[in-house]
C-alpha cells in the first residue's frame, strides 16, 4: 500500500513565525502536491513538484514556498505565517506511468494565532 | 482552466436509502474523474474512478456515471450504512500517466442516519 505521511497532525504557531510542513511518501512517486482545504472551498493546489528539485506554482502559491531535495520528501514552507493561513494542509503523491490516482496523507491542521 | 461544481454541499439520508452526489466540469479535455471519501481526521481516499471512454462503473454499493456530452458525472451509493458518513469530493483531470492537474469539487458532507 502507498503510504504518505505528514510530520504533524496538529500545529499551532504565532503570526510571523516560519513554519515547515513535511511530507514523505514511500512509493517512489515522481509527483508530489501540497493542497490546503478550507470549508466550502474544497481542495486548492498550492504547489506541486514533478521531480527532485523541480517545483511549479499551483492556484494559490502566495505566502508559501516548497522544497524537494529528495524524491520521497516534499516540504511546504510558510516564510512568515499569517492568520489567514490557518487551514488543513494535505500532501499527496502520484506515480508517473501508473494509475492516475493521487494518494493523500492524513493532513496537518495548522492554527496561526 | 478547469472548473468543477459539486452538489449538494450537505446530504442526509436514512440508513438503507440511496445517496446521489452530482458534479459538473467545464474542460472537455478532462478524461479522468476520481471520487474521494474523507473521514473525520483523515486525508481523502479514492473510492472509485471513471475514465471518459466509459459511461458507468460499479463497485459493490458504489457506482459512478459519466455523461461526456453534458459534462457531468455522479456518485451513487446504495443501501447506505452509517460508516458511509463522510465528506465526498469529486475531481476532474487530464490523466495520461504523466503529470496531471486535478481540480476538485467543493465537497459533499454525507450523513447517514441510523
Amino acid at each position: 500500500d502507498v503510504k504518505v505521511t505528514q510530520s504533524s497532525r496538529y500545529l499551532v504557531k504565532r503570526t510571523g513565525e516560519k513554519v515547515f510542513l513535511e511530507c514523505v511518501q514511500d512509493m517512489d512517486h515522481e509527483n508530489m502536491f501540497w493542497y490546503r482545504q478550507d470549508p466550502g472551498l474544497g481542495l486548492r493546489l498550492i504547489y506541486f513538484s514533478y521531480d527532485v528539485k523541480m517545483k511549479e506554482k499551483g492556484d494559490i502559491p502566495e505566502g508559501y514556498s516548497v522544497s524537494r531535495e529528495k524524491k520521497e520528501r516534499f516540504s511546504l514552507i510558510l516564510e512568515s505565517a499569517s492568520t489567514n493561513q490557518t487551514s488543513m494542509y494535505l500532501c499527496a503523491s502520484f506515480g508517473r506511468g501508473g494509475t492516475d490516482t493521487q494518494y493523500f496523507g492524513p493532513g496537518t491542521r495548522l492554527t496561526v494565532l | 482552466g478547469e472548473n468543477v461544481e459539486q452538489h449538494p454541499s450537505t446530504l442526509s439520508v436514512q440508513e438503507g436509502d440511496s445517496a446521489v452526489i452530482k458534479c459538473t466540469y467545464s474542460d472537455s479535455a478532462s478524461n479522468y474523474f476520481p471520487w474521494y471519501k474523507q473521514e473525520l481526521g483523515k486525508g481523502p481516499q479514492l473510492i472509485i474512478d471513471i475514465r471518459s471512454n466509459v459511461g458507468e462503473k460499479k463497485d459493490q454499493r458504489i457506482a459512478v456515471t459519466l455523461n461526456k456530452t453534458a459534462k457531468h458525472f455522479s456518485l451513487h451509493i446504495t443501501e447506505t450504512q452509517p460508516e458511509d458518513s463522510a465528506v465526498y469530493f469529486c475531481a476532474a483531470s487530464i490523466g495520461s500517466g504523466g503529470y496531471q492537474k486535478v481540480t476538485f469539487g467543493t465537497g459533499t458532507k454525507l450523513q447517514v442516519i441510523p
